[in-house]
C-alpha cells in the first residue's frame, strides 16, 4: 500500500482564493511526522509546514495551515489568499519513528497548483 | 545561514560514464540524505549519513552507486557506469537529529543521461 497518497495530480485556484491539497498517509508507528513541501519549477524543495503525530493544534505558518485529521489519516494543507506565485509542485511527506531517530521521508507523487489571474 | 549547496546544477553524459555529484549540508547539521528524484514521481531515499556513518542505504543500487560522506561533513554521489533510467534529479537534504527533523533541501543536479 502506498505511504503517502496524493489524489490530485493537478489544481488550478484564482488568485486571492483559498485551495485544499489532500494528503492521507498509511502508518502502523504512533510516533510520526507530517511535511509539505514545495518545488518550483527551478527544482528546489522548499519546506512549508510540518505537524507531529502528538501535535493536538492544526500546524499554521502564514498563509500555509495543516488541516490534520489523525482518526482519517489525512494531513491536508490548505494555502490561504493564492498568489501567482504559489504555483509549483507540492509534495506531501512523512517521518516515521520517534523524533530525533533522524529517519527519512516518504514522499507523496505530489499536486501540481496553478494560481491563475 | 547559507543552504544546502549542491554541484554541479546540471550535468549531460552518455551512458556508460560515470558522473559525481557534490553536497555541503547545513553547517552543524549531522544527518545528510541523498534523493533521487525521477520526472512526475517524489524523491525517494538513496542513502542516508549520520555523521560519517551510513544509516540507511536499502534503496542504493549499489553496484553503481556510491556515496561517501567526508569528515561528517560534505558528500560525494557517484555513478559509474550511468544508464539511462539514472536521468533524474538528484537531491541533497540535511538535518538536525532532534526537533521535528525537518529536512532542508538543496537545489538539486539535473542529470541526463544520453
Amino acid at each position: 500500500a502506498q505511504k503517502i497518497t496524493q489524489t490530485q495530480p493537478g489544481m488550478f485556484v484564482q488568485e486571492k482564493e483559498a485551495v485544499t491539497l489532500d494528503c492521507t498517509y498509511d502508518t502502523s508507528d504512533q510516533s510520526y511526522g507530517l511535511f509539505w513541501y514545495k518545488q518550483p519549477s527551478s527544482g528546489e524543495m522548499i519546506f512549508l509546514i510540518y505537524q507531529g503525530s502528538y501535535d493536538e493544534q492544526n500546524a499554521t505558518e502564514g498563509r500555509y495551515s495543516l488541516n490534520f485529521q489523525k482518526a482519517r489519516k489525512s494531513a491536508n494543507l490548505v494555502i490561504s489568499a493564492s498568489q501567482l506565485g504559489d504555483s509549483a509542485m507540492y509534495f506531501c511527506a512523512m517521518r516515521e519513528g520517534r523524533t530525533g531517530t533522524a529517519s527519512k521521508l516518504t514522499f507523496g507523487t505530489g499536486t501540481r497548483l496553478q494560481v491563475t489571474l | 545561514e547559507a543552504g544546502v549547496a549542491q554541484s554541479p546544477r546540471y550535468k549531460i553524459i552518455e551512458k556508460r560514464q560515470s558522473v559525481a555529484f557534490w553536497c555541503n549540508p547545513i553547517s552543524g547539521h549531522a544527518t545528510l540524505y541523498w534523493y533521487q528524484q525521477i520526472l512526475g514521481q517524489g524523491p525517494k531515499l538513496l542513502i542516508q549519513f549520520q555523521n560519517n556513518g551510513v544509516v540507511d542505504d536499502s534503496q542504493l543500487p549499489k553496484d553503481r552507486f556510491s556515496a561517501e560522506r567526508l569528515k561528517g561533513v560534505d558528500s560525494t554521489l557517484k555513478i559509474q557506469p550511468a544508464k539511462l533510467e539514472d536521468s533524474a534529479v538528484y537531491l541533497c537534504a540535511s538535518s538536525l537529529a532532534r526537533e521535528q527533523e525537518t529536512q532542508y533541501f538543496g537545489p538539486g543536479t539535473r542529470l541526463l543521461v544520453l
